[in-house]
């Protein structure tokens, strides 16, 4: 029983050619977070989305966008990606109730740019 | 900002050893979450830790928060082969945003049979 789905689990792109990756989940979540992870890193916040509201971290690049059009999916958009994107892009939700949470990732994307 | 330091950086230990790593922070957390991350995958919770000197089980994994809510460990007892991954603990500060977690560098276990 997937509770945070992530579309599609490998992802190969060419160098500046736009990609969209996919995030859905099934426990009415507040709060969806979009992560980068590079090899023996730990998980590096791009931004998140409580509710509605976009936050989005101080050193997360112009070229990484997100939407979220409605509660249970969010996207992160790559408008131009560099070979400095390879990376697995993790996301993950919360409840969003309180100042004691717990986050729930979902699979990941491996992202390869050529 | 808020650092975590976790330690070991790596483990090799034979199946049956127990396990023991750990986070400490300069700075104070209301949670305190241990993930497990396997190649390929996302993390995976393992314990959720949410007062201050609290002690949970998992299983054969133990966590404990730290009574000065700066530090945390992890015990595993008894490792088998599928102990195997990346051992990450994260810290939740006070946030009215959602929960921004500050994540340790990990701890790579690899068990031997």
């Amino acid at each position: 029983d997937a509770m945070v789905i992530q579309n599609p689990r490998y992802q190969v792109t060419q160098f500046g050619k736009p990609v969209t990756l996919s995030c859905s989940q099934t426990l009415n979540h507040n709060v969806m977070y979009w992560y980068q992870q590079k090899s023996s890193q730990a998980p590096k916040l791009l931004f998140h989305y409580y509710d509605k509201d976009f936050n989005n971290e101080a050193d997360t690049p112009d070229n990484f966008q997100s939407r979220r059009p409605n509660t249970s999916f969010c996207f992160l958009d790559i408008r131009s990606p560099g070979l400095g994107d390879a990376a697995m892009y993790l996301c993950a939700t919360s409840e969003g109730q309180g100042s004691q949470e717990t986050q729930y990732f979902g699979p990941g994307t491996r992202l390869l740019v050529l | 900002g808020q650092q975590l330091n976790q330690s070991p950086q790596s483990m090799f230990i034979q199946e049956g050893e127990d396990v023991s790593m750990n986070c400490t922070s300069s700075s104070i957390f209301n949670t305190w979450l241990w993930y497990k991350q396997e190649p390929g995958e996302g993390p995976v919770l393992l314990i959720a830790l949410y007062k201050a000197g609290e002690l949970t089980s998992n299983g054969r994994l133990t966590a404990q928060f730290g009574i000065t809510r700066k530090d945390s460990f992890l015990n595993i007892s008894a490792s088998i082969p599928s102990d195997v991954g990346i051992y990450f603990c994260a810290g939740q500060g006070r946030e009215t945003s959602g929960s921004r977690l500050t994540f340790g560098e990990g701890t790579q276990l690899t068990v031997n049979p």
